[in-house]
């Protein structure tokens, strides 16, 4: 069965630090997306990134980077530099591909790491 | 800008109301779902659609309906609402190729009932 893990419910930092949020998942597929999602207070959830399993490249944007594990199924999320209005709950998800249709497919969530950034 | 629209950010209701969360959204999107946000439990999903008149049971279905009767439209009905469905609801919507696009979300509904 499908499955993600956020080990982390809380996480609290000063702004400037470095911040790595954890993100395992279990699939039988060997084609899946993962995705991350950032939820401000303002409550909608932003979409951040899309990895497909056959794509293992480490992936950097600004002060967000991605690093992709198939080895360990683990997706891990750093912010660099933190700011305050990092401060956010972060979702990782998981579609398989063979679930990818109307009728069968939907992401599945992580229990979402809440990020603090305090001044 | 594309936009999921949801019709309320609070909601207040009693115990045993029928209430109504509406989603809309403009983007021609096949698929639209409803999620529960609870802390610790992340988002679970309630209904999705892939269609007009189409609907399939998530993983928590219980104490909860949904009506699609245009593309553009999906509800969540509470039919006799209960404390415990105090909760964030979420409503998004995407492309068939959901598992590739992701989806788009709306604000969420915070529904209180006492």
């Amino acid at each position: 069965a499908q499955k993600v893990t956020q080990a982390q419910t809380e996480i609290s930092v000063v702004e400037k630090e470095d911040v790595t949020l954890d993100c395992v998942y279990e699939t039988r597929d060997t084609t899946y997306y993962l995705f991350w999602y950032k939820q401000p207070p303002s409550g909608e959830l932003v979409f951040l990134i899309r990895r497909n399993s056959f794509d293992e490249q480490n992936e950097i944007s600004g002060r967000y980077s991605w690093n992709f594990q198939k080895s360990t199924s683990s997706f891990n999320f750093t912010i660099t530099a933190s700011q305050v209005v990092d401060s956010a709950v972060y979702f990782c998800a998981l579609s398989e591909a063979s679930r990818s249709y109307n009728q069968g497919g939907k992401l599945i969530f992580g229990q979402g790491t809440e990020l603090s950034v305090k001044p | 800008d594309v936009k999921v629209t949801q019709s309320s950010r609070y909601l207040v209701k009693r115990t045993g109301e029928k209430v109504f969360l509406e989603c809309v959204q403009d983007m021609d999107h096949e698929n639209m779902f409803w999620y529960r946000q609870d802390p610790g439990l992340g988002l679970r999903l309630i209904y999705f659609s892939y269609d007009v008149k189409m609907k399939e049971k998530g993983d928590i279905p219980e104490g909860y309906s949904v009506s699609r009767e245009k593309k553009e439209r999906f509800s969540l009905i509470l039919e006799s609402a209960s404390t415990n469905q105090t909760s964030m609801y979420l409503c998004a919507s995407s492309l068939p190729r959901q598992g590739y696009y992701g989806y788009t979300f709306g604000s969420g509904t915070r529904l209180t009932v006492v």
